[in-house]
């Protein structure tokens, strides 16, 4: 299953709301889990099953679609939230992630 | 506190083998399944491999079927990559990383920090 998001890259600034979209080749169901990574550490899971906020994640960090279409969005952009972002199905193996959006500012 | 520590990242020429350990703690190693993602330098996450809490389920990416085996050792609480017939293109920084689930159609939602495997002549 392949996935593309766009844009690859964006600029905001602290304050915006920002829109991740990430499209699957097919259906995934709700098997699309959002990933923030930051160069040189671990990447951190934000969202599991297209909405679900892991434990620890902060409220303005949310995500919605289903099937093949999904949006990642951060509203109220903080400097901590600088960094890549990936989605990835899990519906099946082989898992595949997309190609991530840098948000820069 | 969940802990991941990989090791065994080096530099290594083509075509040889090296083989990638986990060591895992903070949580019932036995009771989730387990995975191997790398990213490329200036390239996005890839999916390596993935097993399930009982080794019975084990899969691949396709840019590594056949070359690479992944294991568990419960005994050990670790996670392995055995990676044989190294290219230059699987030269990246390697993560293990814990599925929330048994089986590896879950979600990914913890990761260690990564062994960096470098393949050049």
């Amino acid at each position: 299953i392949q996935m593309t998001q766009s844009p690859s890259s964006l600029s905001a600034s602290v304050g915006d709301t920002v829109t991740i979209t990430c499209r699957a080749s097919q259906t995934v169901t709700y098997y699309l889990n959002w990933y923030q990574h930051k160069q040189g550490k671990a990447p951190n899971l934000l969202i599991y099953a297209t909405s679900s906020l892991q434990f620890g994640v902060p409220s303005r960090f949310s995500g919605s679609g289903s099937d093949t279409d999904f949006t990642l969005t951060i509203s109220g952009l903080q400097p901590e939230d600088f960094a890549t972002y990936y989605c990835q199905q899990s519906y099946r193996t082989p898992l595949t992630f997309g190609g991530g959006t840098k948000v820069e500012i | 506190e969940v802990q991941l520590v990989e090791s065994g990242g080096t530099l290594v020429e083509p075509g040889r083998s090296l083989r990638l350990s986990c060591a895992a703690s903070g949580f019932n190693f036995d009771d989730y399944a387990m995975h191997w993602v790398r990213q490329s330098p200036g390239k996005g996450l890839e999916w390596v491999s993935g097993i399930s809490w009982n080794g019975d389920s084990i899969d691949y990416g396709d840019s590594v079927k056949g070359r690479f085996i992944i294991s568990r050792d419960s005994a050990k609480n670790s996670l392995y990559l055995q990676m044989n017939s190294l290219r230059v293109e699987d030269t990246a920084l390697y993560f293990c990383a814990k599925d929330r689930a048994k089986v590896t159609t879950s979600w990914i939602d913890f990761w260690g920090q990564g062994t960096r495997v470098t393949v050049s002549s």
